[in-house]
Parts: C-alpha cells; sequence; structure tokens
C-alpha cells in the first residue's frame, strides 16, 4: 500500500482564495483526521471521519474551513476565503478505527499572502 | 475541556544518555495512549502505544510507562542515539458518548548531542 497519500503538497495562495487539499486514506481504514500543524499550536484535530461520517469537527476554527468525505477513499479540506492565519502544515491521518495508532500523510504547506 | 500536557518541551541530553518525557492527561476515560516521532520536514509517526490495561511496555530501547491512577505517561528512551534528535508527541484517546476524542500534546524536542 502507498500509506496515505495528500495533495499537493505545497500550495502557495493569496488571501482570498479558496484552497482545497486532499486526501486518499489507506484502503480498508474507517476513520480518517485532518490535523493543522503550527510552531504556535502544535498539532490540532480539525475534524474526523468514521465511516464517511463527519464524527467531531469541534476542531474546525470557523465557518472558512469545511470539510467532505464522499466515500471511503477521498476527503477534502476546504477554505474559502483563506487568510494568511491559515498558514500551516495540513496532514490527513488514517486509522482501522479511531482509537487506534493513525497513519499520516506527508502533509500540504500551506502558504497564505 | 481534556487536554494533554507535555514536559519538558525542550529536551537535550549527551548520546548516549537517557531521555525521558512525560505527558499527563485530564479525560479519566482515556484508554490509549500512542507516543508519535516527527523528523525535521516529515510526517509523524508511531514509535511506541500503551493501552490502560498495561503498566509499561518496551521495544529496544524505548520504553512507555503508565500510572492511570495519576493520569500520567511517559516515553523513556535509553542509549540515546543522534538520530533520536526529533520532536515527539504524547497523545491519549478516549471514547466518550460514542465520540473518540484522540489528542495531542504539545511536543519535545529532543536534541541528542554528539
Amino acid at each position: 500500500d502507498a500509506g496515505v497519500i495528500q495533495s499537493p503538497r505545497h500550495e502557495v495562495t493569496e488571501m482570498g482564495q479558496e484552497v482545497t487539499l486532499r486526501c486518499k486514506p489507506i484502503s480498508g481504514h474507517n476513520s480518517l483526521f485532518w490535523y493543522r500543524q503550527t510552531m504556535m499550536r502544535g498539532l490540532e484535530l480539525l475534524i474526523y471521519f468514521n465511516n464517511n461520517v463527519p464524527i467531531d469537527d469541534s476542531g474546525m476554527p470557523e465557518d472558512r474551513f469545511s470539510a467532505k468525505m464522499p466515500n471511503a477513499s477521498f476527503s477534502t479540506l476546504k477554505i474559502q476565503p483563506s487568510e494568511p492565519r491559515d498558514s500551516a502544515v495540513y496532514f490527513c491521518a488514517s486509522t482501522l478505527w479511531a482509537g487506534n495508532e493513525q497513519f499520516f500523510g506527508p502533509g500540504t504547506r500551506l502558504t497564505v499572502l | 475541556g481534556e487536554n494533554v500536557e507535555q514536559h519538558p518541551s525542550t529536551l537535550s541530553v549527551q548520546e548516549g544518555d537517557s531521555a525521558v518525557i512525560k505527558c499527563t492527561y485530564s479525560d479519566s476515560a482515556s484508554n490509549y495512549f500512542p507516543w508519535y516521532k516527527q523528523e525535521l520536514g516529515k510526517r509523524p509517526q508511531l514509535i511506541i502505544d500503551i493501552r490502560s490495561n498495561v503498566g509499561e511496555k518496551k521495544d529496544q530501547r524505548i520504553a512507555v510507562t503508565l500510572n492511570k491512577t495519576a493520569k500520567h505517561f511517559s516515553l523513556h528512551i535509553t542509549e540515546t542515539q543522534p538520530e533520536d534528535s526529533a520532536v515527539y508527541f504524547c497523545a491519549a484517546s478516549s471514547l466518550t458518548s460514542g465520540t473518540y476524542k484522540y489528542i495531542f500534546g504539545t511536543g519535545t524536542r529532543l536534541k541528542v548531542l554528539a
């Protein structure tokens, strides 16, 4: 298995633009997590899905952030409109079930100018 | 709300010495405690984990201990090597009202000096 796949690996955009981050979890994994990592705030859980259903989105910063998981092999995290404070590395992780080891993707480094 | 406190935030040790990182959790329902290592520019990767029905687990130079009464757990690295230099994150996971909580500590930057 190729592991968790994320795209793009790097994204540079201007304030106000829409940004879409993509994630393909490991085949057979039932839970998917989106994290944001910054030096100031560390690793923050944004949202997680179980069997494609959003279970806990309490970490989503505000209405500008939205996440979807239309099927078991694909998820997106969208920011609209983007702001400079959204600059961070965004990780997607998947696991067989939510209380187990998480396998992280390589991350997307987002820079909002 | 629930949180996980991790100490120290930075740790420097001489090669060959031991390193200990400690985490304290607040949710008494937590039952899974993984440790992740993140090298510079890389993704976090699991190095060891422990469940609440076990007090200690060891894997070569790495060990984790859990004190459920005090709600803290620790990572022990013996005979440290330069390649152990990284950021280490602890986490605590619990199932409450049908929802999993997976909370990470703030990380410890370990530097092993050659």
